[in-house]
């Protein structure tokens, strides 16, 4: 069965520092993988995703993301964050030949001025 | 980007009544709709697919008398929910597939149902 984690319920960062969420998924064989962030009293906005090629994927608001197939990871990060990328992330996959999206559980991303 | 809306942002509703909410994609024409149920600090939960012309794939224990939907165009996608009860309250969310293969899908903002 596909799965995703995401590890952390909460992320704390101080503005201009890099920022990490975590990513893991399960699924048969290879994987799409996106993440989406949900500011508060807003819908869903997709931020990137990994279909094939370049395992370092660059997304919106100058997030990106790495593909790790060995890890089974795809974390987001951010070389240095901004309070206004305070919001909800999740990370989602559809498997090979699939058709749902499967979401993580949601990580909440703090940061402070 | 995609452009999708959801129409009520809020509703109230009485015990036993029925809300009808609308899903619509704004710049594309989408033959396939998702709807989800997100409760409070917890995920999307996958309630149905919405297929263009054809019934609704509900998952697993969602009951499809109750949460009816229908896809009557390519760019409208209704969700009712029947006979409401307190438990039915919350945030309702539905997205519209991307089109030529890129398999990310486009977010409604969301609409917050509160039964009384």
């Amino acid at each position: 069965a596909q799965s995703v984690a995401q590890p952390e319920d909460q992320v704390n960062v101080a503005e201009g520092n890099p920022l990490t969420v975590k990513c893991t998924y399960s699924v048969s064989g290879n994987p799409y993988l996106f993440w989406y962030v949900q500011y508060p009293n807003r819908g869903l906005q997709f931020l990137l995703k990994y279909i094939t090629g370049d395992n370092l994927v660059k997304g919106s608001y100058g997030f990106e993301a790495e593909f790790n197939k060995s890890q089974t990871s795809f974390h987001l990060k951010k070389p240095s964050a901004l309070v206004s990328d305070s919001a909800l992330y999740f990370c989602a996959v559809i498997a090979l030949g699939g058709f749902k999206t499967i979401f993580g559980a949601g990580t909440r991303l703090f940061v402070k001025a | 980007g995609a452009v999708v809306s959801q129409h009520p942002s809020w509703v109230i509703c009485k015990s036993g009544t029925s809300v009808k909410i609308e899903c619509r994609s704004l710049d594309f024409q989408a033959t396939t709709m998702f709807w989800y149920r997100q409760f409070p600090k917890q995920s999307l939960m996958l309630m149905a697919t919405s297929n263009e012309g054809s019934k609704a794939t509900y998952e697993q224990g969602v009951e499809k008398d109750k949460f009816l939907i229908n896809h009557a165009s390519l760019t409208l996608s209704t969700l009712t929910v029947t006979s409401a009860h307190p438990e039915d309250s919350s945030f309702y969310i539905c997205s519209a597939g991307g089109s030529g293969g890129t398999y990310e899908q486009y977010f409604g903002p969301g609409t917050r149902l509160t039964v009384t």
